[in-house]
């Protein structure tokens, strides 16, 4: 089987460090990614680890542990408009996408 | 203009009616993808396809149908709409080995 773990729900303060653990079971791994959706709107992608490591886009960065099936979103800096559910996403084969539940984070003033 | 439109934004129904839902992208994508998006379970894929003539089923298939009309066009029909078919859909599209997707803006359909 699949599944994909991450928080529910995450609160954190404006200007503020935050991270969003992932832990993944699945057969053909190819890769981790991140999107992120505003209430009712469309997901759009944040950041993708196909390779062990740290990626980093500007203030968001991801990180990706093959070995230890788990990954992160860290957001830095953190501003009211990232107020936003995350959802982790395995890269199967055929470029298939399979989501987490999504993590809801909330930023307080 | 918008990449990825998706049509009708709102749809509420009744139980029993064929229902259509359409999604056109102008980004010159190969593949398309329809998800559902339910409160608390993430998105889960439809159907996908991969050109014209590719049609694959994803996780949750039963009850729905597709129709690669064209490259840029990809429908999704509820022959019979059931109340737990109450969800917000999502048409996305990519390209060949890259992964991001990009979204359309989504539906949001309510059967009665």
């Amino acid at each position: 089987g699949q599944s994909l773990e991450q928080p529910s729900e995450v609160t954190a303060v404006e200007g503020a460090i935050v991270q969003i653990n992932c832990t993944y079971q699945t057969s053909g791994f190819y890769g981790l990614s991140w999107y992120q959706q505003h209430d009712g709107g469309a997901p759009t992608f944040l950041s993708y680890n196909g390779l062990d490591g740290l990626e980093e886009t500007g203030r968001f960065s991801s990180f990706l542990s093959r070995s230890d099936s788990y990954g992160y979103l860290l957001l830095q800096e953190l501003q009211m408009k990232d107020s936003a559910s995350y959802f982790c996403a395995v890269r199967r084969a055929t470029n298939k996408l399979i989501f987490g539940t999504g993590t809801l984070l909330a930023v307080q003033p | 203009d918008a990449d990825v439109t998706q049509t009708p934004r709102n749809r509420i129904t009744k139980t029993g009616k064929r229902i259509m839902l359409e999604c056109s992208q102008t980004k010159g994508h190969d593949r398309m993808y329809w998800y559902r998006q339910d409160p608390g379970l993430g998105l889960r894929l439809i159907y996908y396809s991969f050109d014209v003539k590719d049609i694959n089923k994803g996780e949750i298939s039963d009850g729905y149908s597709v129709s690669r009309q064209a490259q840029a066009k990809f429908s999704l029909s509820l022959e019979s709409a059931i109340p737990n078919q109450t969800a917000l859909y999502f048409c996305a599209t990519n390209n060949g080995p890259y992964n991001e997707q990009f979204f359309g803006p989504g539906t949001r359909l309510t059967v009665l």
